[in-house]
């Protein structure tokens, strides 16, 4: 089975642009994490979707936004870039069971780089 | 609020030493805790759960409600176990939105 897939592996953008990050999960999985990974704050989350419907949110300005296809493919937007916005995005997926939390698994993430 | 905190940020042991991870998790209610591992230049992967209570790659932890701890342990670390450690929170229930420690990286030496 292929694992969590992240496109594009690294990104440059300057101050103010915008940038949609990819993900493709596990066959199969439905549910759709991100996590943020910097060295000052380590890995934080963003937010989780499952079955195209938000789930839950981390404390992240609204510019930080995210969508799930039916395909249960997802990606992540982040709007008016600021130079802390630099990180490792990591995207995890996992096969859903509604009464007991699943291992996520962990694509090799997106290195956003705002300069 | 919920809170995982490792206090090592480096552990280096000898081959062969006995390794201990710590962690220790704030919250009021019934956690899922998990360990997930990154070796050098692999994603991060689940290593174990507290609720399988199995042993991976000799490390086993154990949930200790009273002093709210996760400890990863074995008995005799090897050069292969060279790796960064997370410990990670799940309130529990139908999500998947975990609270992870700032990671310990564990360095054994030959």
């Amino acid at each position: 089975k292929a694992g969590v897939t992240q496109t594009p592996r690294y990104l440059i953008k300057t101050r103010g642009q915008q940038v949609t990050l990819s993900c493709s999960p596990i066959s199969g999985h439905r549910s759709v994490s991100w996590y943020q990974q910097t060295p000052g704050q380590g890995l934080q989350f963003l937010f989780e979707y499952f079955s195209e419907t938000q789930r839950n949110k981390g404390n992240f300005p609204g510019r930080f936004s995210g969508r799930q296809f039916s395909n249960s493919r997802s990606e992540m937007n982040v709007s008016t870039l600021e130079l802390g916005d630099s990180a490792l995005y990591l995207c995890a997926s996992s096969f859903e069971s509604r009464s007991t939390p699943s291992p996520l698994h962990f694509g090799n993430g997106t290195r956003l780089t705002v300069t | 609020a919920q809170r995982v905190t490792q206090p090592e940020k480096l552990l280096s042991v000898f081959k062969g030493a006995p390794v201990e991870l710590k962690c220790n998790y704030s919250y009021s209610g019934s956690p899922e805790l998990f360990w997930y591992v990154q070796y050098s230049r692999q994603r991060l992967q689940l290593l174990l759960r507290h609720i399988s209570r199995e042993s991976i790659k000799g490390f086993t932890a154990d949930l200790n409600k009273g002093e709210t701890s996760f400890h990863l342990k074995k008995p005799f670390a090897q050069e292969e176990d060279s790796a960064m450690y997370y410990c990670a929170l799940n309130r529990g229930g139908a999500t998947n939105k975990l609270i992870f420690g700032t990671g310990t990286l564990l360095a054994v030496q030959p």
